[in-house]
């Protein structure tokens, strides 16, 4: 079975002080990694898509990077709006019965940054 | 561009009442979808379509139903509803895998469900 694990479950970091958000998984076949961010009472908002291990994405402050068994989001000197839940998730080659392939989301992390 | 919208925002119900949630996006995407989110687990599929006219089951379809009747819209239904279905649904949507944007989901901003 797919596996999504997040950690931490929540995080507080002084406004500039940089930190690393982690997503492992287990899931045969990797066909995709996504990061998103949720703000509180809204719905996910996508970030990145990561498809080989090694590849790297960059938005603003944030850095996402892959490996064979973990995805780190790098939160370089965050700023306070940087202040949401980020959650992750991985598509497997498993299909429903309806041909879409099945995408498990992790829990997330949410993150505080104070100014 | 409004994106994607769902109505109503908050819901109370009695236990076996019934309600209909309506989704709407205005992106011209072929994929829908309708997740629950409870806390500490995460967001799950209940039902989806690729596309008017198709419905199909994802993780956790019982005790709902769905239709898409047209392209733009994805009602999800819950016919006598249960405690088991407080949670926050989320309505999504996304280009068709032709596109090269078709892994990133648009999601609707939540109705918050409460069943007593």
């Amino acid at each position: 079975e797919d596996q999504v694990t997040q950690s931490p479950e929540a995080l507080r970091l002084q406004e500039g002080e940089s930190s690393s958000l982690n997503c492992s998984y287990t899931v045969s076949g990797l066909r995709g990694l996504f990061w998103y961010r949720q703000d509180p009472g809204k719905g996910p908002e996508f970030l990145f898509t990561l498809y080989s291990a090694g590849e790297e994405k960059e938005k603003e402050r944030l850095k996402a990077t892959l490996t064979k068994k973990e995805s780190f989001l790098h939160i370089t000197a965050p700023k306070p709006e940087d202040s949401a839940t980020y959650l992750c998730a991985v598509q497997a080659p498993r299909t429903y019965s309806g041909g879409y392939q099945k995408v498990t989301f992790g829990t997330g992390t949410k993150l505080q940054v104070i100014p | 561009n409004a994106g994607v919208t769902q109505t109503p925002k908050f819901r109370v119900l009695k236990t076996g009442q019934s309600m209909t949630l309506l989704c709407a996006q205005d992106m011209n995407h072929e994929y829908m979808y309708w997740y629950r989110q409870d806390p500490g687990m995460g967001l799950r599929l209940i039902h989806y379509s690729v596309g008017e006219g198709t419905t199909a089951k994802g993780e956790v379809p019982d005790g709902y139903n769905v239709s898409r009747l047209k392209k733009q819209n994805f009602l999800l239904g819950l016919e006598s509803a249960a405690p088991s279905q407080t949670s926050v649904y989320f309505c999504a949507s996304s280009p068709t895998p032709a596109s090269p944007s078709y892994n990133e989901q648009f999601f609707g901003p939540g109705t918050r469900l409460t069943v007593l």
